[in-house]
């Protein structure tokens, strides 16, 4: 089993419609969640981090974690095409906390 | 503004000739990474120093070096080059260990 699994994608949605990506760990110690936004070509940008259950919002992004089912996600609300991109969940290994583990991404496809 | 900021974004060198790649920060962090990242895989991360302590991963190859001589600066020295190293370095920073981490833009590197 992988630290952080990610499916792969392409997730494609239409413009205008809310996109859902999921991750799941495996480390029940994990204490710091993330989620980057990686262009093709370019380095990964942060856009939200999460540390305690329940739901976190920033702007159109939603970032919701369950440590009981050791379950991430990130909803983008109003998906425009801009927002398409990889998004890569990242998880802070509870024993090396330096460490941050990351999934393979799931690639996002916004449709005009 | 507060940042990120490595040189080259695009290095050319020859199979086994030595390279160096800079990773500067005005964040004023306590902790600077080196990943590497090859096409459509998770950053894999290759060291990192908390303050001067340094941190190697232990499926870094030797061939991998690092130094950082201050709290702004930190260097990639990748010894002799295989063509299996060409790959976009990313350098991150974060203030404390478990923290978010921010990357600079990378640097692409190629090996003829």
């Amino acid at each position: 089993q992988k630290e952080v699994e990610q499916n792969s994608g392409p997730l494609s949605v239409p413009e205008g419609a809310i996109a859902s990506l999921n991750c799941t760990y495996s480390d029940r110690g994990s204490q710091s969640f993330f989620w980057y936004r990686q262009y093709s070509g370019k380095s990964p940008e942060l856009i939200m981090s999460i540390y305690s259950n329940g739901d976190k919002e920033d702007g159109r992004f939603t970032a919701q974690l369950n440590k009981a089912s050791q379950y991430v996600s990130l909803l983008i609300r109003d998906s425009q095409p801009s927002d398409s991109a990889t998004y890569l969940c990242a998880v802070n290994r509870g024993d090396s906390s330096y460490k941050l583990i990351f999934g393979s991404g799931t690639r996002l496809l916004v449709r005009p | 503004d507060a940042m990120v900021i490595q040189n080259p974004r695009y290095q050319v060198t020859q199979f086994g000739k030595p390279v160096t790649l800079s990773c500067s920060q005005t964040l004023n962090h306590n902790v600077m990474y080196w990943y590497q990242q090859k096409s459509s895989q998770a950053p894999k991360l290759l060291f990192h120093y908390y303050d001067k302590d340094f941190n190697n991963e232990a499926d870094t190859p030797d061939n991998f070096q690092s130094r950082r001589p201050n709290t702004s600066f930190c260097f990639l020295d990748i010894r002799s080059p295989g063509l299996g190293d060409a790959a976009m370095y990313l350098c991150a920073t974060s203030r404390e260990s478990g923290y978010e981490q921010y990357f600079g833009p990378g640097t692409r590197l190629t090996v003829t």
